[in-house]
C-alpha cells in the first residue's frame, strides 16, 4: 500500500530555512495533489500548501510568503521550504495526500508518520 | 479565510457511550466538511469525508451529519480506543482549515 514519509533535520536555527522532504512508497505521485501540514506541540492542524504532480502550487496566504513546496516525480518525492523560522515554526510536520471521492469533494486520506522541527540557537 | 469552530473543547466520557461533537463553520460550507481521528504521537487519520461518508474501513459506531455551517461527529457506542482528539476540517475553499480540536478523554 502507499505509504509516505517524511525527512529532514530536526534542529533548524533561527532565520535558517527549514527543508523536508516527503517520499511517496508503494504507489506513483502522479494524478495527485499533495500537502503539508503542521502541528505545534500541543496544539492545533494547520495547513501549509500543497503542489499537483505535474507542478502547479497553492499556499495558505499567512505563510506564502515564506513557502516553495517542490515536486521530483522522477524520485516519487516532494518537498517543503519554509525561510526566515522562528521558534513559532516548531512544529510536527505532516505531509499528507488529498484524495477525491470521484466528485468534488477531497480530503486528507493518508498521512506520514510526522517530523517534528525545532527551531532553536 | 473560514473559521471552523468545535465544540467541546474537551469532553469525558464512559467506555459504551453515545458522544456528539460538533463543528460550526464561520459561513456555508455545504457538505465540504472532513472528520479527523488523532491519537497522541500518531498522525490525524481520516474518518468521515463530505460530512457523512464513512471512510473505508473505519467502524460503523462513527457517524457524520449536517451541511451548511453546522455538523456533527457521533460515536454511538464508544470504544477504549476511541478517547482520542478529534479534529474538524473544511474543504470548501482554499486556505482549508482545521477545527481547535476536541479531545475525548475517559471519565
Amino acid at each position: 500500500q502507499v505509504q509516505l514519509q517524511e525527512s529532514g533535520p530536526g534542529l533548524v536555527k533561527p532565520s535558517e530555512t527549514l527543508s523536508l522532504t516527503c517520499t511517496v512508497s508503494g504507489g506513483s505521485i502522479s494524478s495527485y495533489y499533495w500537502s503539508w501540514i503542521r502541528q505545534p506541540p500541543g496544539k492545533g492542524l494547520e495547513w501549509i500548501g500543497y503542489i499537483y504532480y505535474s507542478g502547479s502550487t497553492n499556499y495558505n496566504p499567512s505563510l506564502k510568503s515564506r513557502v516553495t513546496i517542490s515536486v521530483d516525480t522522477s524520485k516519487n518525492q516532494f518537498s517543503l521550504k519554509l525561510s526566515s523560522v522562528t521558534a513559532a515554526d516548531t512544529a510536527v510536520y505532516y505531509c499528507a495526500r488529498r484524495e477525491t471521492d470521484g466528485d468534488h469533494y477531497w480530503y486528507f486520506d493518508l498521512w506520514g508518520r510526522g517530523t517534528l522541527v525545532t527551531v532553536s540557537s | 479565510d473560514i473559521q471552523m469552530t468545535q465544540s467541546p473543547s474537551s469532553l469525558s466520557a464512559s467506555v459504551g457511550d453515545r458522544v456528539t461533537i460538533t463543528c460550526r463553520a464561520s459561513q456555508s460550507i455545504s457538505s465540504y466538511l472532513n472528520w479527523y481521528q488523532q491519537k497522541p504521537g500518531k498522525a490525524p487519520k481520516l474518518l468521515i469525508y463530505a460530512a457523512s461518508s464513512l471512510q473505508s474501513g473505519v467502524p460503523s459506531r462513527f457517524s457524520g451529519s449536517g451541511s451548511g455551517t453546522d455538523f456533527t461527529l457521533t460515536i454511538s457506542s464508544l470504544q477504549p480506543e476511541d478517547f482520542a482528539t478529534y479534529y474538524c476540517q473544511q474543504s470548501y475553499s482554499t486556505p482549508c482549515s482545521f477545527g481547535q480540536g476536541t479531545k475525548l478523554e475517559i471519565k
